[in-house]
């Protein structure tokens, strides 16, 4: 199986900062990597696919990129509602793995 | 629209099987592969099995010896049966919808509590 390796864990930060969350598979996935946001409820939604495309209804400020087994989500600016955890998640090769997850949270 | 929903007893007994529903309308279960996803609490997302669209299934290496995963298309539903549960089997379960472009729908998650 590939592992997904994400980092940081824990990610303080203020409103309006820009941040990156890294994740790094254990081997080449092609881009076949996707990213996910947790909810303190527990709702996860769909953020981006193949690396940097956004699902539809996600706002501009995300943003996805890499290659090989390096890949990143950035938020160009924090919003209020963007304190949550991130999941990258790859499908390049069966079974599909998740990274541990970043939690973003405010400073 | 599409939606999943979980359902099942919030509390299982240790030893005893897990079983879990869910439920999908907006979409055909012929056409889409549906995903069981588990959350222990405090860490992070496990992929336990799949459904596919043709009723072909595939597990974790790590539950198959105890995971089972059904469907009955005329209702719309996919079940989960887990046996021999374990405390460290407690979390959220998800639901979720497969497509080209990643999980592209879950559902809100069914809590279980493994405890005597």
């Amino acid at each position: 199986d590939i592992q997904m390796t994400q980092s940081p864990s824990s990610l303080p930060a203020s409103l309006g900062e820009r941040v990156t969350i890294s994740c790094r598979a254990s081997q080449g996935i092609s881009n076949n990597l996707n990213w996910y946001q947790q909810k303190p409820d527990g709702t996860i939604k769909p953020l981006i696919y193949y690396t940097s495309n956004l699902q539809s209804g996600v706002p501009s400020r995300f943003s996805g990129s890499g290659s090989g087994t390096d890949y990143s989500l950035t938020i160009s600016s924090l919003e209020p509602e963007d304190f949550a955890m991130y999941y990258c998640q790859q499908d390049a090769s069966f079974p599909p793995t998740f990274g541990g997850g970043t939690k973003l949270e405010l400073k | 629209q599409v939606q999943l929903k979980e359902s099942g007893p919030g509390l299982v007994q240790p030893s005893q099987t897990l079983s879990l529903t869910c439920t999908v309308s907006g979409f055909s279960l012929t056409s889409y592969n549906v995903h069981w996803v588990r959350q222990p609490p405090g860490k992070g997302l496990e992929w336990m099995g799949r459904m596919r669209y043709n009723g072909d299934t595939s597990y974790n290496s790590a539950l198959k010896s105890r995971l089972s995963i059904s469907r009955d298309t005329s209702k719309n539903q996919v079940f989960l049966k887990m046996n021999s549960l374990q405390t460290d089997d407690t979390g959220t379960y998800y639901c979720t919808r497969d497509e080209d472009w990643g999980f592209d729908y879950w559902g809100q998650g069914v809590m279980v509590t493994v405890s005597s």
